[in-house]
């Protein structure tokens, strides 16, 4: 079946740190890919999500790229801020069921001043 | 633009009793859908709307009873409270009938907790 694996929390760093998230899935077909995140007390907000093999989704210095080979959509930001502190969860949308998202367990961050 | 709104934000309920839970947009999205968040378990799929008069199962339907009369209002309604539906439920909304695979909208939640 379908499933979002990401790695697993908290994560703690110090500021103008550079950031990584893990996020692995499975799926048939090329499934949609997305990172949300929320910040304390929030519903969740789109951060950014790509749509085919290679795409790479970018908002806010995030980047993260679908890569179809190795069944990955990493999250990355090369210097963390204080107000990036918040939980991340990755996701998809299979391409049979693109009425039905899938979310990971979520990574919680904590950047330090 | 109030975007997603919930009701109420948080809710005490005793075992058995029944209650329904509001969501509201005003977006004039096709795409509605229901999520509770468990610690540890990110989020998941209870029901979904693709348009007004149809809805669906999500990944954990049990429990819950969901209608769209409406584009506006998707209420949540659970017929008969377990402490194993203490949770925070999200709403979230999105443009097109293929909702998910769209950008998704979600409300600030609402905290239930079932004694």
């Amino acid at each position: 079946g379908n499933s979002v694996t990401q790695m697993e929390g908290p994560v703690t760093l110090s500021e103008e740190a550079f950031l990584t998230i893990n996020c692995t899935y499975t799926a048939t077909g090329y499934p949609s890919l997305f990172w949300y995140v929320q910040y304390p007390g929030e519903g969740l907000q789109l951060l950014l999500k790509a749509t085919k093999a290679d795409d790479k989704g970018s908002n806010k210095g995030f980047e993260a790229t679908y890569r179809k080979e190795t069944t990955s959509f990493h999250l990355e930001k090369g210097s963390v801020q204080v107000s990036d502190s918040a939980v991340y969860f990755c996701a998809l949308s299979p391409y049979s069921s693109a009425s039905k998202i899938i979310f990971g367990s979520g990574t919680r961050l904590s950047i330090r001043p | 633009n109030a975007g997603v709104t919930q009701t109420p934000k948080f809710q005490v309920l005793k075992t058995g009793q029944s209650m329904t839970l509001q969501c509201a947009q005003d977006m004039n999205h096709e795409y509605m859908s229901w999520y509770r968040q468990d610690p540890g378990m990110g989020l998941r799929l209870i029901h979904y709307s693709v348009g007004a008069g149809i809805t669906d199962q999500g990944e954990v339907p049990n429990g819950y009873n969901v209608s769209r009369s409406t584009t506006e209002d998707f209420p949540l309604r659970l017929l008969s409270a377990a402490p194993s539906q203490t949770s925070v439920y999200f709403c979230a909304s999105s443009y097109g009938s293929q909702g998910a695979s769209e950008t998704q909208y979600f409300g600030p939640g609402t905290r239930l907790l079932v004694l």
